[in-house]
This record gives structure tokens, C-alpha cells and sequence, in this order.
């Protein structure tokens, strides 16, 4: 069974940078077909995806466009998990935070979330 | 961007009851790739349908998905107390951003 574990400081000051690592058990980065992504969700933007990661024959990311100068997610294989970081945050990036693996065309599986709160 | 809408905003049901829910896309999504997810308070969303109309693993057979182009349906069949949440459709097209809908809720009537 495909499990995701999210760990991350709730709390970020602005302008500073939000990172947060989501371990995968039960799959691994080379299955044939997933991605992994990053996803929150807020009052005011509902759900959005942020981003994904994934390999095929070489590395991949991509990400939402309101995001690209801020965002970075990569893999770290050695650990079987992926990171999230985020620069420049406002209270704008308050928010839910979720890891969740792609896989036919569907989010499947989900991390439990990260409430991230940006203040002073 | 994919732009979804989803109809009613809330659905005030009975168990017992069929539930229709509506999800309508800007343009034409690709391959018929519409997921519909469904979640409760202080959980994550988990995925009911994908493909518009193929139930994912685990998923009772009352949950059933159907549409094309843009648009597309979820019908509870007879409703569960259980399934009285929040329920969102999201596709998944040829390429990213993977967008949301800003989703139904379901109440108890």
C-alpha cells in the first residue's frame, strides 16, 4: 500500500522560504507512470496543484505559473522521498499543504496534509 | 488555464436519496480526464472517479461518473451517511495546470 508522510515547520515567517519533504513507502520514483506532486488548498483558492516531479529516462518538473519563480520541488532517491520549497512567502501562501502521487491521469494517493501559516 | 465550475454549490439531501452533481469544464478536456474527489473535514480529498467514469479501487458501486468534452456528472446513487462532504472535480488534461473545481457540498436535509 502506497503511503505518504509529509514533515515541515507549520509555521513561516514572510519573505522567508516554506519547505516541506513527503516520504514515499510502498512505491518509489521509477515506477513506471507517477509523478509526484505538491497541491494546497485555502479558503480564498480552493484546491491547486503547485507542481510535480517525475522521471522518465531522465528528471522532469514542472510547475503552475503563478508559482515558477518562487518554487523548486525536487526528488531525493536516497531517501525515497520529495521536497517542496517555496521562497519569498506572504500571507497569501497560508494554506493546507498536501503531497499526493499522479498516476493515470488521477491524484491517488495523499499525504495528510500541512497546515502552513505565514506571520510574523 | 482549464477552468472548472461545479453545480449546485450545496445539495441538501436525505439518505436514501440520488445526488447529481455537475462539473463543467472551459474548453474541451482531452481524453475525458476528469477525476471527481471526495472529502470530510480534516481529511484529504480521496479520489472516487477517474477517467470521468472509472471508480477507483475501494470505491462502492453507488459513486458513478459519466460525461465528455465539458461536461460531466457524479450521481451517489442512494446516499449513505457517510457521504454527506465536500466533493470536487479536477482535470487532468494534456498538460499541467491541473485544475480544481471549486466543489460541491453535500448536506443532510
Amino acid at each position: 500500500q502506497v503511503q505518504l508522510h509529509q514533515s515541515g515547520p507549520g509555521l513561516v515567517s514572510p519573505s522567508q522560504t516554506l519547505s516541506l519533504a513527503c516520504a514515499i513507502s510502498g512505491d518509489s520514483f521509477f515506477t513506471d507512470g507517477v509523478a509526484w506532486n505538491w497541491i494546497r488548498q485555502s479558503p480564498s483558492r480552493g484546491l491547486e496543484w503547485l507542481g510535480r516531479t517525475y522521471f522518465r529516462s531522465k528528471w522532469y518538473n514542472e510547475y503552475a505559473e503563478s508559482l515558477k519563480s518562487r518554487i523548486t520541488i525536487n526528488p531525493d532517491t536516497s531517501k525515497n522521498q520529495f521536497s517542496l520549497q517555496l521562497n519569498s512567502v506572504t500571507p497569501e501562501d497560508t494554506a493546507m499543504y498536501y503531497c499526493a502521487r499522479g498516476r493515470y491521469s488521477s491524484f491517488d494517493f495523499w499525504g495528510q496534509g500541512t497546515m502552513v501559516t505565514v506571520s510574523s | 488555464e482549464i477552468v472548472l465550475t461545479q453545480s449546485p454549490g450545496t445539495l441538501s439531501l436525505s439518505p436514501g436519496e440520488r445526488a447529481t452533481l455537475s462539473c463543467r469544464a472551459s474548453q474541451t478536456i482531452t481524453g475525458s480526464l476528469l477525476a471527481w474527489f471526495q472529502q470530510k473535514p480534516g481529511l484529504p480529498p480521496r479520489l472516487l472517479i477517474y477517467g470521468a467514469s472509472r471508480r477507483a479501487p475501494g470505491i462502492p458501486d453507488r459513486f458513478s461518473g459519466y460525461g465528455s468534452g465539458t461536461d460531466f456528472t457524479l450521481t451517489i446513487s442512494r446516499l449513505e451517511p457517510e457521504d454527506f462532504a465536500v466533493y470536487y472535480c479536477q482535470q487532468f488534461g494534456s498538460s499541467p495546470p491541473f485544475t480544481f473545481g471549486p466543489g460541491t457540498k453535500v448536506d443532510i436535509k
